[in-house]
């Protein structure tokens, strides 16, 4: 069974462009979360998805957006991007009712 | 300060040495991940705790709820093990949502 995937592996934006990140869950997962990883820190929660719905929201400004689709993959979209949004972003995916969270690859983004 | 502290930041052991990586939460929690992350960023989840001590191959990871204080263990480590270990707990009330520490940057010199 294939894992957690992401797409694009890496990304080159400019400031002001905007972005999408795209992650499919691993099958029969219905729930996916997004991460921001900043280059020497840990991870920082975005947003959760499940069943199509926002679940949670971390502390993140308007600009960023996601949204799933009926086969439970995920979009996360980012606006009027700032030199700050480079970083990698992880996506990460879980059965229902489960704690378990499994880690797609990320995908670097580096805004110029 | 943060909610979920680690510590050392980075460390450096011989092959074969015993290692350990501590963390502190001020949160309550439901469980607690010990997450490995490799240069080129893929994260893996090593334990998921609630209590007590779990055991896989020469990783040993133990909780302390009292003392909201959780520990990884490496016993005879080798090269392989370098990477950087992630402390993430799931708060209470909070669903999916992790958060996670600052991590420890492990180096196993041969």
């Amino acid at each position: 069974d294939a894992g957690v995937t992401q797409s694009p592996t890496h990304l080159i934006k400019t400031r002001g462009q905007h972005v999408t990140l795209r992650c499919s869950p691993i099958s029969g997962h219905k729930s996916v979360s997004w991460y921001q990883q900043v280059l020497g820190q840990g991870p920082q929660f975005i947003f959760q998805y499940y069943e199509k719905e926002e679940r949670g929201r971390g502390n993140f400004p308007d600009r960023f957006s996601a949204r799933q689709f009926p086969n439970y993959s995920s979009e996360l979209n980012v606006n009027a991007l700032l030199l700050g949004d480079s970083a990698l972003y992880l996506c990460a995916s879980s059965l229902a009712g489960s704690y378990e969270q499994y880690f797609g690859p990320g995908t670097r983004l580096t805004v110029t | 300060k943060n909610e979920v502290e680690q510590s050392p930041q980075n460390l450096t052991a011989q092959e074969g040495e015993f290692i350990t990586i501590n963390c502190s939460y001020s949160v309550g929690i439901s469980a607690l991940h010990w997450l490995q992350q490799h240069p080129g960023g893929g994260i893996v989840s090593l334990f998921m705790l609630s209590s007590g001590k779990k055991k896989h191959g020469r990783l040993i990871a133990t909780i302390n709820i009292q003392e909201k204080h959780s520990s990884l263990h490496i016993t005879a480590s080798h090269p392989r093990d370098s990477a950087v270990y992630i402390c993430a707990v799931r708060r209470n009330n909070a669903g999916n949502m992790l958060t996670f520490g600052g991590g420890t940057r492990l180096m196993v010199k041969p």
